[in-house]
């Protein structure tokens, strides 16, 4: 059974960079999309972006110009990071893999998502 | 920016059926997803493509699309049911499409 498991700082300072990685156990990143979508606290979900196993990306429109993504097979990782962060990123940030379809474009079937992790961000 | 419009909030009682809607303007040509989110928890998907239902999800929920609309009906909704409820979709940028979540839908069941 594929589990994720997110972790990183829970506090980060305005301006810094938020770092977050996402460790697959149980199964391979290989063949799948992996995405991060985030929930500020009593919102609503946020699409941010994902990427997939080749190592190609696509992040939010309103997130692009601050965020990187990126794998590790070896340690079977996805990473995030959210650059010049301020107080409306704060937020539970969660990691999904994602399914295909036939085509192999990414469709909106979310399984399974990591447990999520607050992030706070806060002088 | 691509939008997906649902009603924040919807109260039914139980045993009623619950209709939850969601609206944007590339629902006639791209698949909706909903999930449903309860307190505390990580979002779960409970209709795929419009109107199909995973494995586990009860019967009673089911999903469907018209036009730029796209509906999700919990057939005799129970108790257990009250949670928050997003749609989920994306443009129609064939290259770099934006994928949104609707602002969710509070559903009570009391």
């Amino acid at each position: 059974q594929v589990q994720l498991q997110v972790s990183g700082p829970g506090l980060v300072k305005p301006l810094e960079t938020l770092s977050l990685t996402c460790t697959v156990s149980g199964g391979s990143i290989s063949s799948y999309y992996w995405t991060w979508i985030r929930q500020p606290p009593g919102k609503g979900l946020e699409w941010i972006g994902y990427i997939y196993y080749t190592g190609s990306t696509n992040y939010s429109p309103s997130l692009k110009s601050r965020i990187t993504m990126s794998l590790d097979t070896s340690k079977n990782q996805i990473s995030l990071k959210l650059s010049s962060v301020m107080a409306a990123d704060t937020a539970v940030y969660y990691c999904a893999r994602t399914y295909s379809d036939s085509s192999g474009y990414p469709r909106g079937w979310f399984d399974p998502w990591g447990q999520g992790t607050l992030v706070t961000v806060s002088s | 920016s691509y939008e997906l419009t649902q009603p924040p909030s919807v109260s039914v009682s139980p045993g009623q059926t619950a209709r939850i809607t969601c609206s944007g303007d590339a629902l006639p040509k791209k698949y909706a997803y909903w999930y449903q989110q309860k307190s505390g928890q990580a979002p779960v998907l409970v209709i795929y493509e419009d109107s199909k239902r995973p494995s586990g999800i009860p019967e009673r929920f089911s999903g469907s699309s018209s036009g730029t609309m796209a509906t999700l009906t919990i057939s005799g909704a129970q108790v257990e049911d009250e949670a928050d409820y997003y749609c989920y979709s994306t443009d129609n940028n064939g290259n770099h499409p934006n994928w949104v979540f609707g602002g969710g839908t509070k559903l009570a069941v009391l």
